[in-house]
């Protein structure tokens, strides 16, 4: 089945930017979503189609793929931003959903 | 405005069998391409996919779930359900409903509040 690894923590001052990465073979050629997800609140898509921003999500959430890595940026960290981050894929060769382990973005 | 909201049991005894219900408003179940996913999240644990079913009444579960799973919607209802028998202390945590398009790459774009469900004797 299709894995996704996910760094488990990744802290940044507020104000920088922050990366957190997801891998997983050939994730290029597929469609990658990110979710944020704070604790007692339904997960938010903040990325959707490796770098579509729905809307209502702030500019500073962008999203890129390549390779076998898919990287989730946000830039100008802000203290609200403090959540933990899911990416997600649909494996179409067994029709599944998959999710990544999840990081825990601490703003310093 | 599409809402998704979970329902059913708080609390159930080892070996029982937990029925969730996703009632969704905003978007019907068989006249468009929409589908519906449960997925949970144990506590302090990561969020899981369990099942899909897809406009078409077409479903898919999790390989480690399948012999336990069951995904059924009655449209006319707006309602999505969900079964898993045998519970154990280890399937306790928030369950969520979320919606997904029917073609594989789409995202979940709306969620429910989520269901927290606990096991025990």
């Amino acid at each position: 089945s299709y894995v996704l690894t996910q760094s488990p923590s990744v802290s940044v001052a507020p104000g920088r930017t922050a990366k957190i990465t997801c891998g997983g073979n050939n994730i290029g050629t597929k469609s990658v979503h990110w979710y944020q997800k704070k604790a007692g609140q339904a997960p938010v898509l903040v990325i959707f189609y490796d770098s579509d921003r729905p809307s209502g999500i702030p500019e500073r959430f962008s999203g890129s793929t390549s390779g076998n890595t898919a990287t989730l940026t946000i830039s100008r960290v802000e203290a609200e931003d403090e959540a933990d981050y899911y990416c997600q894929v649909w494996d179409s060769t067994q029709n599944h959903g998959v999710f990544g382990g999840g990081t825990k973005l601490t703003v310093l | 405005q599409v809402t998704l909201k979970e329902s059913g049991p708080v609390l159930l005894k080892p070996t029982e069998t937990l029925t969730l219900t996703c009632t969704v408003s905003g978007f019907s179940l068989s006249r468009t391409s929409m589908g519906v996913s449960w997925i949970r999240q144990p506590p302090g644990g990561a969020l899981e996919w369990l099942a899909h079913i897809f406009s078409t009444d077409d479903k898919s579960y999790s390989a480690s779930l399948k012999n336990r799973l069951t995904i059924s919607k009655d449209s006319s209802k707006s309602q999505v359900v969900l079964t898993l028998t045998d519970m154990a202390p280890v399937d306790a945590g928030t369950y969520f409903c979320a919606r997904k398009q029917d073609f594989a790459s789409g995202s979940f774009d709306y969620w429910g509040q989520g269901t927290l469900v606990a096991v025990s004797s």
